[in-house]
């Protein structure tokens, strides 16, 4: 079965500071893996996926990130946070057959906290 | 576009009542919906897969009989909480997969959320 490991539950950085959120999954075939975001009391926003071609993907609001199978890993990066990132991330792989088709397997999220 | 609402946003009932909770698609077809729950703190568990016109496919662990859901078309799905109790207050959201159209195929659209407190 498929699983997703964020090692670091909170993360504070300075507005301005740069960023990288781990995250590592086991999975038997080709991963579909992504980040999503969620503001407090709110639902995911999709921040990027990855399903195959460039390991390194571009999402929304300047933030990248860099699939590596030999590490299996698929960490998100952004080069300057600003105060409005703060927020909970989670990175998923998605599981494509069969009648669970499209389920995803959530990591247990990573709490960002920008200081000014 | 791709937008996914629930209703309601926040309900509170009194334990032994059942809770309908309902996700819709608003721009697109979804053939497939998810329903997820969220404890404080921690991250989203899978409840269930519903494909429309078919029964829902539950995760190991989570009660069939206590928590219905139905996808009777393309646009809505249904949870519904029976016998509610208070163990059972949680964040519920679902998510809509829609046609397996590039550049949103294989992408799930996430709903605002439903906070059920059971007293």
């Amino acid at each position: 079965a498929q699983s997703v490991t964020q090692p670091d539950i909170h993360i504070t950085v300075s507005e301005g500071a740069s960023l990288e959120l781990r995250c590592n999954y086991s999975y038997g075939a080709t991963p579909y893996l992504f980040w999503y975001v969620q503001s407090p009391g709110q639902g995911l926003q999709l921040l990027l996926k990855y399903f195959s071609g460039d390991t390194l993907v571009q999402g929304i609001k300047g933030f990248e990130a860099e699939f590596k199978r030999s590490q299996s890993s698929f960490n998100l990066r952004k080069p300057s946070v600003h105060w409005s990132d703060a927020a909970e991330y989670f990175c998923a792989v998605g599981f494509f057959r069969g009648t669970s088709y499209g389920k995803l397997t959530f990591g247990q999220g990573t709490i960002l906290t920008v200081h000014p | 576009g791709a937008v996914v609402s629930q209703h309601p946003s926040r309900v509170i009932c009194k334990s032994g009542t059942s809770v309908k909770i309902e996700c819709r698609s608003l721009d697109f077809q979804a053939t497939t919906m998810f329903w997820y729950r969220q404890f404080p703190k921690q991250s989203l568990m899978l409840m269930a897969t519903s494909n429309e016109g078919s029964k829902a496919t539950y995760e190991q662990g989570v009660e069939k009989d206590k928590f219905l859901i139905n996808h009777a078309s393309l646009t809505l799905s249904t949870l519904t909480v029976t016998s509610a109790h208070p163990e059972d207050s949680s964040f519920y959201i679902c998510s809509a997969m829609g046609v397996l159209v590039p550049p949103t195929y294989n992408e799930q659209f996430f709903g605002p959320g439903t906070r059920l407190t059971v007293l």
